[in-house]
């Protein structure tokens, strides 16, 4: 089975700083999605579903504000958000896609507060 | 603007079965490049993908190991609208329960959930 494992558990940071969350995949996942990473990020709010934010590793999607960014390659990637505002709290996931045979895997999540 | 709406039981007993139905508007549950999903959120479980749903010449499903000796999902054409059916439950399914679109492997559009408690 894939493993999804992000870092840190939990994240505490200033407005207006960078917050960055980090995803770690036990298996590359390159092949399954058209030459692109099968890595989306997700934002999630006490009470309501998780968000898409990012997707095919720095994709963002439609409406997500610009301080949201994807990065990495391989089996590392990362979630950085560049100015931290009060509304990014939340608990963000990752979210990865193998193709054979066909399954999605969430990391375990990472919460973020205001410090 | 796609949504979804979810319906069905909030709490069973143990070896029911749980039957859940996701309506779709906005969107067809037999279009091309999409797929219908469901996932559920438990704290000792995290969120678990179960299965999906979708349709290219003809019907597919794939399900998670974890839960495909007991899990089926299906397309309703008429009702443009697909289900999930859980049987042998145990209190280990309790959890909120989620449809989903999936695209470009991943999902992008989710309705607000059902928390379905399983307990004698």
């Amino acid at each position: 089975d894939i493993v999804m494992i992000q870092s840190p558990d939990s994240l505490a940071a200033s407005l207006g700083e960078r917050a960055t969350i980090n995803c770690k995949s036990s298996q590359s996942v390159l092949n399954s999605c058209s030459n692109n990473y099968c890595l989306s990020w997700f934002q999630q709010k006490p009470g309501r579903p998780p968000k898409l934010l990012i997707y095919w590793a720095s994709t963002r999607e439609y409406g997500v504000p610009e301080r949201f960014s994807g990065s990495g390659s391989g089996t590392d990637f990362t979630l950085t958000i560049s100015s931290l505002q009060a509304e990014d709290v939340a608990v963000y996931y990752c979210l990865q896609f193998s193709g054979s045979p066909p399954m999605f895997t969430f990391g375990q999540g990472t919460k973020l507060e205001i410090k | 603007q796609v949504q979804l709406q979810q319906s069905g039981p909030g709490l069973l007993k143990p070896s029911q079965t749980l039957s859940l139905t996701c309506a779709i508007s906005g969107d067809s549950v037999s279009a091309n490049n999409v797929a219908w999903n469901w996932i559920r959120q438990s704290p000792s479980r995290g969120l678990e993908w179960l299965g999906r749903t979708y349709y290219t010449s003809r019907w597919h499903n794939d399900y998670a190991f974890s839960v495909k000796s007991r899990i089926t999902i299906s397309p309703d054409t008429s009702r443009n609208q697909f289900s999930l059916q859980l049987n042998s439950l145990t209190p280990d399914d309790t959890a909120v329960y989620y449809c989903a679109r999936g695209i470009v492997s991943t999902f992008d559009v989710w309705d607000q959930g059902t928390m379905v408690t399983v307990s004698s």
